[in-house]
């Protein structure tokens, strides 16, 4: 049973528009929440992350949104560039500390010139 | 480099043999992780390090798998009997924070294949 859900396997968007990645998650006990964006051939690197006392976290051009009734996040990038081309994973956890992260399947963003 | 090193990146072996697959952390780095990402699938974690012992070893899918970290650096995982799905980029990562708080730094991984 899949806990942290991105349905979007792959998304296109043109250069300069915005990007919206979204991602659901099952288990209730989940408090901490990050974004990972991985390259060909190389390992996950951290993106941003936000904890549920929060509902927005803000870095530069990507912003995280929480929608905790919903069990709900979504990454935005804006504007979008060729560069942010990649695979990006979200990630769950419990903030005690006591559980490791679960990741989605990833969507794969593919930013057009 | 200043990374997470894994050795070998690529690895080809038949289905019964034995492979070795090595993650060197971030220097300093108390937490070491082990994930397994196979195709078309986010990681999936394997085994959690501080130290030098297994503190979780909960994802390890059967006694097949085996990791040790000895010194508290190097970690290796091991792999027994390999079978063809076990074919997958195995992760590597660090974090200088324990119990899966923090940031994870992430190796290139090794990609495993079975035949």
């Amino acid at each position: 049973d899949q806990q942290v859900k991105q349905n979007s396997p792959s998304l296109s968007v043109q250069e300069g528009r915005i990007s919206i990645l979204n991602c659901d998650y099952t288990n209730s006990m989940f408090d901490y929440f990050l974004w990972y964006k991985k390259y060909p051939a190389e390992g996950p690197t951290f993106l941003i992350s936000i904890s549920s006392i929060k509902d927005k976290n803000e870095d530069g051009r990507f912003t995280v949104f929480l929608n905790k009734s919903a069990k709900h996040l979504s990454l935005h990038i804006v504007p979008s560039q060729p560069g942010d081309s990649a695979v990006y994973f979200c990630a769950a956890s419990d903030n005690s500390g006591n559980t490791p992260l679960v990741f989605g399947k990833g969507t794969r963003l593919s930013v057009i010139a | 480099g200043a990374g997470v090193s894994q050795t070998p990146s690529n690895k080809v072996t038949e289905k019964g043999k034995y492979v070795e697959l090595r993650c060197d952390p971030i220097s300093g780095h108390t937490a070491l992780y082990w994930y397994r990402q196979s195709l078309g699938q986010g990681p999936e974690f394997l085994i959690y390090f501080q130290g030098t012992g297994a503190a979780d070893d909960s994802g390890l899918p059967n006694d097949r798998f085996f990791a040790v970290r000895p010194e508290g650096s190097v970690s290796t995982l091991k792999i027994q009997r390999t079978e063809r799905g076990d074919s997958a980029v195995y992760l590597c990562a660090s974090s200088l924070t324990p119990k899966y708080t923090g940031e994870l730094f992430f190796g290139e991984g090794s990609r495993l294949t079975v035949l």
